[in-house]
């Protein structure tokens, strides 16, 4: 019955590795949207897609890449994976974009050591 | 850069005590919403007020809109044990993306 699920929970790994987080919704929602979370706690978007079709693509270093296979699912792409990125990843969905109300996954919180 | 900004950044209050947190907001919006975040999971959706609504009640939680003043508050009523979260607020600008502050880390005593 989960809404929006997240895989994995919790990811540790080396910099200079490559890792990838997995998103699914079962809302039927046509937009999903991945945020990154830092320690202090402030939310930030990084990207948005439509009905598989990116339409936010904030300032983020472009080793970070969304893939959208189809609607129901947005995955992260992170290459080379630095100190800095360790963070807490959400995935959204909403069912339009940007004013809708957006549930969240439960995060995946990625340690870079 | 940040839209919302959440005040207090944190408030500790007894159990049946009411919680008032604010938020600021720079631009124009075409609504508001207030989230909930338990430690160690997701957002959680609490309520959206319009950019012509000046109140929004659901149960405990009163919301209030000065788009004037460019401020919103979020009231929560006859607090629970089960409402210790952070709180934010987030905005909709006119570039269809909501932009949320860092919160209001709320603790209710026993």
């Amino acid at each position: 019955d989960t809404a929006v699920s997240q895989t994995p929970k919790y990811l540790v790994t080396q910099m200079g590795n490559d890792k990838s987080i997995k998103c699914e919704q079962n809302l039927g929602h046509d937009t999903m949207y991945w945020y990154k979370q830092d320690s202090k706690k402030f939310l930030k978007i990084m990207f948005s897609y439509n009905n598989k079709e990116l339409i936010i693509n904030e300032t983020v270093p472009n080793r970070f890449s969304p893939k959208s296979p189809d609607k129901a699912h947005l995955n992260l792409h992170i290459n080379s994976l630095e100190l800095g990125d360790s963070a807490v990843y959400f995935c959204a969905s909403s069912q339009d974009s940007g004013s809708d109300t957006q549930y969240f996954g439960p995060g995946t919180r990625l340690t870079v050591l | 850069s940040q839209q919302g900004e959440e005040d207090p950044q944190a408030l500790s209050i007894q159990e049946g005590e009411n919680a008032t947190m604010n938020c600021s907001y720079k631009t124009s919006i075409n609504n508001l919403q207030w989230y909930r975040q338990n430690s160690g999971r997701g957002l959680v959706h609490l309520i959206l007020i319009r950019s012509n609504e000046r109140e929004k009640h659901s149960g405990r939680l009163r919301v209030t809109l000065d788009t004037s003043k460019k401020s919103s508050s979020l009231l929560i009523t006859a607090s629970r044990a089960a409402d210790t979260a952070s709180y934010f607020c987030a905005t909709d600008t006119s570039d269809y993306k909501l932009s949320f502050g860092a919160g209001t880390t709320v603790t209710v005593r026993a």
